[in-house]
């Protein structure tokens, strides 16, 4: 059983489009993220929540619309897809949002790819 | 804001030790962390020190100070399925509290 899981893997898309990213996780954590990872690999946080709550939005411009429904789903929303935003996003989950390592469980990775 | 720096590549051969440094500057701190990526795939969790001293997993071995604000990750008896991407992370505190903020990275190279 995949304990992170995000769909599509693979995103092509042209510039302007609307485009959603899934996320699901069974590992009964609070806590779940987006990270975006750049071309030079560079791993930026964008979005938290913890049970359902906005906790951390690390100033993304607001065509990124995270949404969680319940805690174990957090997904992402594109609109106006600009071809900066090519990139692999990671869905990742934790036990709880403060003190303690923290450990991060990563999703496979969503390559979005914007023309 | 938070800023951490680790040189972007490191090679070595099979069987021996590599050191990969982090030094950081972050207006709160809980934690220095690692991740270890390979190509196309996921960052896992390698280690976490939220104290001074050294951490010892298998042969990975992680070390913090926090008076330098420095720390860094051992790898020994390298094999070739170490060759991947090395990422140390700093926990933010006060304001920045649970936020992980990544370094750019330290792509290691395994030669036979």
């Amino acid at each position: 059983d995949t304990a992170v899981s995000q769909t599509p893997k693979y995103l092509v898309t042209q510039m302007g489009n609307d485009k959603s990213i899934k996320c699901e996780q069974n590992l009964g954590h609070d806590t779940m993220y987006w990270y975006k990872q750049d071309s030079k690999k560079f791993l930026k946080i964008m979005f938290s929540y913890n049970n359902k709550e906005l906790i951390i939005n690390e100033t993304v411009p607001n065509r990124f619309s995270p949404k969680s429904p319940d805690k174990a789903h957090l997904n992402l929303h594109i609109n106006s897809l600009e071809l900066g935003d090519s990139a692999v996003y990671f869905c990742a989950s934790s036990q709880e949002p403060g003190d303690g390592a923290g450990e991060l469980f990563f999703g496979e990775g969503s390559r979005l790819t914007v023309l | 804001g938070q800023s951490l720096e680790q040189p972007s590549e490191v090679t070595a051969v099979e069987g021996a030790i590599v050191q990969i440094n982090c030094t950081y500057q972050t207006s709160g701190f809980y934690g220095l962390s690692w991740y270890q990526q390979h190509d196309g795939g996921a960052p896992t969790f390698l280690s976490y020190n939220a104290l001074d001293g050294l951490e010892e997993t298998g042969r990975f071995s992680s070390f913090l100070s926090r008076s330098d604000s420095y720390g860094y990750l051992l790898l020994q008896e390298l094999q070739m399925k170490d060759s991947a991407s090395y990422f140390c992370a700093v926990r933010g505190g006060g304001s920045t509290l649970g936020r992980l903020y990544f370094g750019r990275g330290t792509q290691l190279t395994v030669w036979p």
